[in-house]
C-alpha cells in the first residue's frame, strides 16, 4: 500500500507568515491528492483537492501543488481562523490513506 | 442541503460487536460511494471504509478487514458499519462521508456528518 508522510508534524508561525506543509507518498498518485482542515473540536473539511483546485469558499490564501508524489500546501498569509490541523489524502485508489497531519498555531 | 447523521456509537467491551448507521438526506443516496474515516482520540484520521453507490464493491482498511462490513440499504438511504471482536484501539469518532462526485471511487471527501463516539472498553 502507499504511505502517506507530512512535514511538518507541527509549526508554530507568526500572523502574516507564508506557511509551507509538504505530502509526499511512497509511489506517484498523479494528482490524486486532497487536503483537509480540521479546526480544534470540529470536523474536518475540505480545503483542495486535485493536488490544486481550491473548493469553493476557502479563501484564496490557501494553494496547492504538486503532482506524482510531492506535494505542498501553503498558506500565503497566516491568520489566526486558520489554526488547525492539516491532512493530505490520497485518494487515487484504496486504500484512502491520510497523512498524519500538520498542526498549525499562532506564535 | 446534503445531511449525513451517523448513530449508534456508544460503550462496549472488548470483543462485542457494534453496528453504526449513517442517515442521508439532501441528495440521490443511490448515486454516490460512501466512505467511513475514524479518528482516535487526540489523534489524526484513519480511513476505514469504502461501498460503492449500488453495494456491489467494498474496500475495507487493513486494520479493520475480516472485523468491520461495510454495506448500505438505498431503500432507506442508510449506510452502515458492522464491527465485530472490537478492541481498545477501535475506540474512536466515526465520521460519514460522501464524495464530491456521483458514481465515482477515487474522489475527495466533499461531505463529512457529525461523527458518532465509539469507546471500547472492559
Amino acid at each position: 500500500d502507499i504511505q502517506m508522510t507530512q512535514s511538518p508534524s507541527s509549526l508554530s508561525a507568526f500572523v502574516g507568515d507564508r506557511v509551507t506543509i509538504t505530502c509526499r507518498a511512497s509511489q506517484g498518485i498523479s494528482n490524486y491528492l486532497a487536503w483537509y482542515q480540521q479546526k480544534p473540536g470540529k470536523v474536518p473539511s475540505l480545503l483542495i483537492y486535485a493536488a490544486s483546485t481550491l473548493h469553493s469558499g476557502v479563501p484564496s490564501r490557501f494553494s496547492g501543488s504538486g503532482s506524482g508524489t510531492d506535494f505542498t500546501l501553503t498558506i500565503s498569509s497566516l491568520q489566526p481562523e486558520d489554526v488547525a490541523t492539516y491532512y493530505c489524502q490520497k485518494y487515487n485508489s484504496a486504500p484512502f490513506t491520510f497523512g498524519p497531519g500538520t498542526k498549525v498555531d499562532i506564535k | 442541503q446534503v445531511q449525513l447523521v451517523e448513530s449508534g456509537g456508544g460503550v462496549v467491551q472488548p470483543g462485542r460487536s457494534l453496528r453504526l448507521s449513517c442517515a442521508a438526506s439532501g441528495f440521490i443516496f443511490s448515486d454516490y460511494f460512501i466512505h467511513w474515516v475514524r479518528q482516535a482520540p487526540g489523534k489524526g484520521l484513519e480511513w476505514v471504509a469504502v461501498i460503492s453507490h449500488d453495494g456491489s464493491n467494498k474496500y475495507h482498511a487493513d486494520s479493520v478487514e475480516g472485523r468491520f462490513t461495510i454495506s448500505r440499504d438505498n431503500s432507506k438511504n442508510t449506510l452502515f458499519l458492522q464491527m465485530n471482536s472490537l478492541t481498545t484501539e477501535d475506540t474512536a469518532i466515526y465520521y460519514c462521508t460522501r464524495p464530491s462526485l456521483e458514481k465515482r471511487l477515487s474522489n475527495e471527501l466533499k461531505y463529512w456528518g457529525q461523527g458518532t463516539l465509539v469507546t471500547v472498553s472492559s
